[in-house]
């Protein structure tokens, strides 16, 4: 059964950045990606990008590059998130995601159709 | 971009109800790339249904997913009191990968 277990919540001051982890366990970490998706307060749902670990190539959604870079450790089975020159807007709960136990669904990259496990979210709040 | 639009934004009903939930993409989305979640405050998404009608393990065969090309529709066919919730669709796609519909909240009338 995977698992994927988020760091605390976060405060920050605009301008600055955060660092966000996921530590999965259970299921193969390496060759399938792990996806980050925000929510800000009272809205949907978005995706931010993804990575699969052995290839270390994150793939952004436009709205997010250049801010956004997502990195992941093989040693531990951790991804991380970190979003620079937060604003306001930016306040927002994090959820890293994965799909299902390979190898269906999933596409020729590892990038899974649907997302069955997701950790259990990262409130970071941005406030001067 | 694909772009999902949900109906309605709310829906009102009573416990024992039928509810009926829609999602329509901006174009053709396969089957197998049309996936449904829900999630009660405070808490993640939890994924209902994948490839557009397959329920997810545990979930309820009270939950039904159904639909083709542009519509797409997630049924509950007697809603229990744990139901009244945020409902999302997802499609995989191109670039980006993936996008949400903005939800449907179900809420008890």
């Amino acid at each position: 059964q995977v698992q994927l277990v988020q760091s605390g919540a976060e405060v920050k001051k605009p301008g600055s950045s955060v660092k966000v982890s996921c530590k999965a366990s259970g299921g193969i970490f390496n060759t399938y990606a792990i996806s980050w998706v925000r929510q800000a307060p009272g809205q949907g749902l978005e995706w931010m990008g993804g990575i699969i670990p052995i290839f270390a190539t994150p793939n952004y959604a436009q709205n997010f590059q250049g801010r956004v870079t997502i990195t992941a450790d093989e040693s531990t089975s951790t991804a991380y998130m970190e979003l620079s020159s937060l604003r306001s807007d930016d306040t927002a709960v994090y959820y890293c995601a994965r799909g299902p136990s390979p190898p269906h669904y999933y596409d020729t990259n590892g990038y899974p159709y649907h997302f069955d496990y997701w950790g259990q979210g990262t409130l970071v709040t941005v406030s001067s | 971009e694909i772009v999902l639009t949900q109906s309605p934004g709310t829906l009102s009903l009573s416990p024992g109800e039928r509810a009926t939930l829609s999602c329509r993409a901006s174009q053709s989305v396969s089957s197998s790339y049309l996936a449904w979640y829900q999630q009660r405050p405070g808490q993640a998404p939890r994924l209902l249904i994948y490839g557009a009608s397959s329920r997810a393990t545990d979930i309820p065969d009270r939950f039904s997913g159904s639909g083709s090309g542009t519509d797409f529709t997630l049924t509950v066919s007697r809603l229990e009191p744990e139901d009244f919730a945020v409902y999302y669709c997802q499609q995989y796609g191109s670039s980006p990968p993936y996008t949400f519909g903005q939800g449907t909240k179900l809420e008890i009338k």
